[in-house]
């Protein structure tokens, strides 16, 4: 069964790069697609953006400017680099998996992180 | 963006009756070439991450009860829980995966009455 474990500092301060890291277990790396997705404290859920195994990306237009998602094969994990964030930022932060198929394209979040509460406050 | 509403934002539903929850997107999720709904229903709990409980619109994820059913296309979703039981006390999110960017909507809480 594959678990997705995150990791990251829990408090920003405005301006800074937020970084998380998450890492992948007892599963395959490749043949899906690796997201991140957020949720402000009392409300819904945004994607932000996600990887392939190959580095292939796509992300949120809203967050685009400010956003890198990166992957590292070697030790199966993706990362999340958000910079100049400020307080608008602060959320619960969730990695996750997203299904892949080569016809149908990518699909529904099947598996997810415990998720990291990112402050940022100064 | 495809805009996801959901209806009601919360309900209370007694112990072993129906909870019924809608889900409006603001453009069409069914892709034709397939004829497949690319809308995704998921539970979440305090504290929690959300778990994924239905894609395709009605097809349910392996462990999830019969008593979560999803049915709709195109434009308008609803989720059942025929018989609620006190554990599915949560929020429920709808998102589809349609186009970038993935969207949800903004949840609907269910409680008992």
């Amino acid at each position: 069964q594959v678990q997705l474990q995150q990791w990251g500092a829990g408090l920003w301060q405005p301006s800074e790069t937020l970084s998380l890291t998450c890492a992948v277990y007892g599963g395959s790396f490749s043949g899906y697609y690796w997201s991140w997705i957020r949720q402000p404290p009392g409300k819904g859920l945004e994607w932000i953006g996600e990887v392939n195994h190959r580095g292939s990306t796509n992300y949120n237009p809203s967050l685009k400017s400010r956003v890198t998602i990166s992957v590292d094969m070697s030790k199966n994990q993706f990362s999340l680099r958000l910079n100049s964030v400020t307080a608008a930022d602060t959320a619960v932060y969730f990695c996750a998996r997203a299904v892949y198929n080569y016809g149908a394209g990518i699909l529904h979040f099947d598996n997810w992180g415990q998720g990291t509460l990112v402050t940022v406050s100064s | 963006d495809i805009v996801m509403t959901q209806s009601p934002d919360s309900l209370a539903v007694s112990l072993g009756e129906r909870a019924t929850i809608n889900c409006k997107s603001s453009q069409s999720v069914l892709y034709r070439s397939n004829n497949k709904n690319y809308l995704a229903w998921y539970q979440q709990k305090p504290g929690h991450p959300p778990k994924l409980l239905i894609y395709w619109a009605s097809a349910r994820d392996s462990g999830v009860p019969d008593r979560f059913s999803g049915s709709g296309s195109g434009t308008d979703f609803t989720l059942t829980i025929s018989g609620l039981q006190a554990e599915d006390v949560a929020v429920y999110y709808c998102q589809q995966y349609y186009s970038t960017p993935k969207t949800f909507g903004q949840g609907t809480k269910v409680e008992i009455k």
